[in-house]
């Protein structure tokens, strides 16, 4: 599976829009971009996923670029429970394992 | 509908004792994974079962570890002579690997293990 790159920390206003980067320049044709998020003493909770279109779901958007090499997971509007470690993966359609990552530290502020 | 479940939630126990460690996965997930997570530390892939096939175990630290999945529902992670290095949350995911592209993880909420 392709290694991603992610900043170590963000911080973001309430009410504002969290834009979260991710760079996998390795990233190959079958593989897939993962979000997942980890709030503190939980469980990893899956975010969304994609291939090459971008994506949008009840809890964020997924902008992939064109050359699939980064991409983007946007929250519009960030509140103080989204506050939590941010892990974006690349891997194969189905099956196996995820790979983890050290993730983005987002913090949403009031 | 229920999540993943997985019991007990906290588990204390001596060095060099066995522990067994259960997971309950979504009804009707074909797959299950386990992980682990050692505090400030980030998650760690241990073995995945998918229907009837072998496991794959590469991800498992030594032989200490093992993992049964019985009637492709639940599974049992044991971790025999326990050492304080195997302190961490045990994390249980599944997912329904249908294999038609993409394929969520869902996880449960861990067992926390203290190896005192």
């Amino acid at each position: 599976d392709a290694k991603t790159t992610q900043p170590p920390s963000m911080d973001c206003a309430e009410g504002r829009a969290a834009n979260l980067p991710c760079n996998h320049s390795t990233i190959s044709g079958n593989e897939y971009v993962y979000w997942y998020r980890q709030i503190h003493s939980q469980g990893p909770q899956y975010i969304i996923h994609g291939l090459k279109n971008n994506e949008t779901n009840e809890m964020a958007s997924l902008i992939i670029t064109e050359d699939r090499k980064s991409s983007t997971l946007i929250l519009p509007h960030a509140t103080l429970r989204d506050t939590a470690v941010y892990y974006c993966i690349v891997r194969a359609s189905y099956g196996n394992k995820l790979v983890f990552g050290a993730g983005t530290i987002l913090r949403v502020k009031s | 509908g229920a999540g993943v479940s997985q019991s007990p939630s906290n588990k204390v126990t001596e060095k060099g004792k066995d522990v067994e460690l259960r997971c309950d996965p979504i009804s009707g997930h074909t797959a299950l994974y386990w992980y682990r997570q050692s505090l400030g530390q980030g998650l760690e892939f241990l073995i995945y079962f998918q229907g009837n096939s072998a496991p794959d175990k590469s991800g498992l630290p030594s032989d200490r570890f093992s993992a049964e999945r019985t009637g492709g529902s639940v599974s049992t992670l044991t971790i025999q002579r326990t050492q304080q290095e195997d302190s961490a949350v045990y994390l249980c995911a599944s997912s329904l690997n249908t294999g038609q592209g993409g394929d969520e993880q869902y996880f449960g909420p861990g067992t926390r293990l203290t190896v005192t």
